[in-house]
């Protein structure tokens, strides 16, 4: 069974970085694209990006700029970062697997959730 | 970035009604929609994929419909337990798109 556990530091100030790991265990990282959602307090879910296990990474460009998604293949760990981080970017944050063939395509699983606030 | 839409934003019905909640993309993404349910407090779950197909588990009153830009998500008999938010899903192109959500509540 697949099962994605993350963690990570809950409360920031404004312009400290962001950073989150998710722990992949039961599954093979290949033919995935490891993925980093958000939702902020009463909004809609928002993509932050992904990444293939190949190395090959897509960004939201709302995001672009400040955030790198890395995927440590020996470990099977997920990590986001993101820099200069102000309180619109308090969220819950993600982590999740997609699985896009002929056919099909679903996120699936999840993480668990990670609030994170930016507070002065 | 495709805009997806969805109406309502909220909804109260009671139980065994027939609730029907509708997304529609901002362009044309051919039948790479999904729709996901969020329970309070909790992540995400995948209930249908493609437009119209029912991830394994998903009880058979869930269903999807709809192609091009329109997209449909009908409870036919709402349950206790269908208390949640749903979310329609792009995938057709980056970036992955969300709907803003619509609250089901039960009367």
């Amino acid at each position: 069974q697949v099962q994605l556990q993350q963690w990570g530091a809950g409360l920031l100030k404004p312009l400290e970085t962001l950073s989150l790991t998710c722990a992949v265990h039961g599954a093979s990282l290949s033919g995935y694209q490891w993925t980093w959602i958000r939702q902020p307090p009463g909004k809609r879910l928002e993509w932050i990006g992904e990444i293939s296990h190949i190395g090959s990474i897509n960004y939201n460009p709302s995001l672009k700029s400040r955030v790198t998604i890395s995927l440590d293949t020996s470990r099977y760990h997920l990590s986001l970062k993101l820099r200069s981080v102000t309180a619109a970017d308090t969220a819950v944050y993600y982590c999740a697997r997609f699985s896009l063939s002929v056919g099909f395509s679903w996120f699936h699983p999840w993480g668990q959730g990670t609030l994170v606030t930016v507070s002065s | 970035d495709i805009q997806m839409t969805q109406s309502p934003s909220s909804l109260s019905a009671s139980v065994g009604d027939r609730v029907t909640i509708t997304c529609r993309a901002s362009q044309d993404i051919r039948n790479d929609v999904g729709w996901y349910q969020q329970k309070p407090g909790k992540a995400p779950e995948r209930l249908i994929y493609v437009v119209s197909s029912l991830q394994s588990g998903v009880p058979s009153r869930f269903s999807g419909s709809g192609s091009g830009t329109e997209f449909t998500l009908t409870i036919s008999s709402l349950q206790p337990e269908d208390l949640a938010t749903y979310y329609c899903l792009q995938h057709n192109s980056y970036p992955r798109t969300f709907g803003q959500g619509t609250k089901v509540e039960i009367k």
